[in-house]
């Protein structure tokens, strides 16, 4: 069965430090990868997303994810956090009306 | 480019009222999807519309109908509410441009809450 799977519920890492969010997958094929934020009272935007080629993909907002197919994840990085960044984050694989959703990570920033 | 818009932003209903989510997209894409946001369990797919004239049931599709009404609009209807349908509800359009095939344009959502 196809599925995305998101560990961490929430976390909370201080202004200026490093941020990973981890993603998981499940998919048949070859996935498409995608990451969105969502600010409170927003709908999504799309922060970055891999179909093919290099693993190491860049977005918006400072953001990157690498493709690690041999451990079926997709964590999104960020090497220094802003208080701008407090959301929560989706990740989600698949293409269409078959694309499935994690069950988000919401970031808390502090001073 | 107003990109997605979706209308109202909230709405209260009694259980057994019915209402219309109404979404549009001006981004010239065939593809919209409806989806419904609820604590702990992302984005299910309610209904999705491939191209003008076609609609299709998603992952959780019951108590609800669709009418994508041309290109641009794809509207949302709940003919008998339920407390179990208090949500936010998400619309999406799917871009057909290469280079950003895939991606989904997301609406502000309708905050929905049924007593």
């Amino acid at each position: 069965a196809q599925s995305v799977t998101q560990p961490d519920i929430h976390i909370t890492v201080s202004e200026g430090a490093s941020l990973e969010l981890r993603c998981n997958y499940s998919y048949g094929a070859t996935p498409y990868l995608f990451w969105y934020v969502q600010s409170p009272g927003q709908g999504l935007q799309l922060l970055l997303k891999y179909f093919s080629g290099d693993t190491l993909v860049q977005g918006i907002k400072g953001f990157e994810a690498e493709f690690k197919r041999s451990q079926s994840s997709f964590n999104l990085r960020k090497p220094s956090v802003h208080w701008s960044d407090a959301a929560e984050y989706f990740c989600a694989v698949g293409r269409g009306f078959k694309t499935i959703f994690g069950a988000g990570t919401r970031l808390f920033v502090k001073a | 480019n107003a990109g997605v818009t979706q209308t109202p932003k909230f709405q209260v209903l009694k259980t057994g009222q019915s209402m219309t989510l109404q979404c549009a997209q001006d981004m010239n894409h065939n593809s919209m999807y409806w989806y419904r946001q609820d604590p702990g369990m992302g984005l299910r797919l309610i209904y999705y519309s491939a191209s003008e004239g076609t609609t299709d049931k998603g992952e959780v599709p019951n108590g609800y109908n669709v009418s994508r009404l041309n290109k641009r609009e794809f509207s949302l209807r709940l003919e008998s509410a339920a407390p179990s349908q208090t949500s936010v509800y998400f619309c999406a359009s799917r871009s057909s441009r290469v280079g950003a095939e895939e991606t989904q344009y997301f609406g502000p959502g309708t905050r929905l809450l049924v007593l």
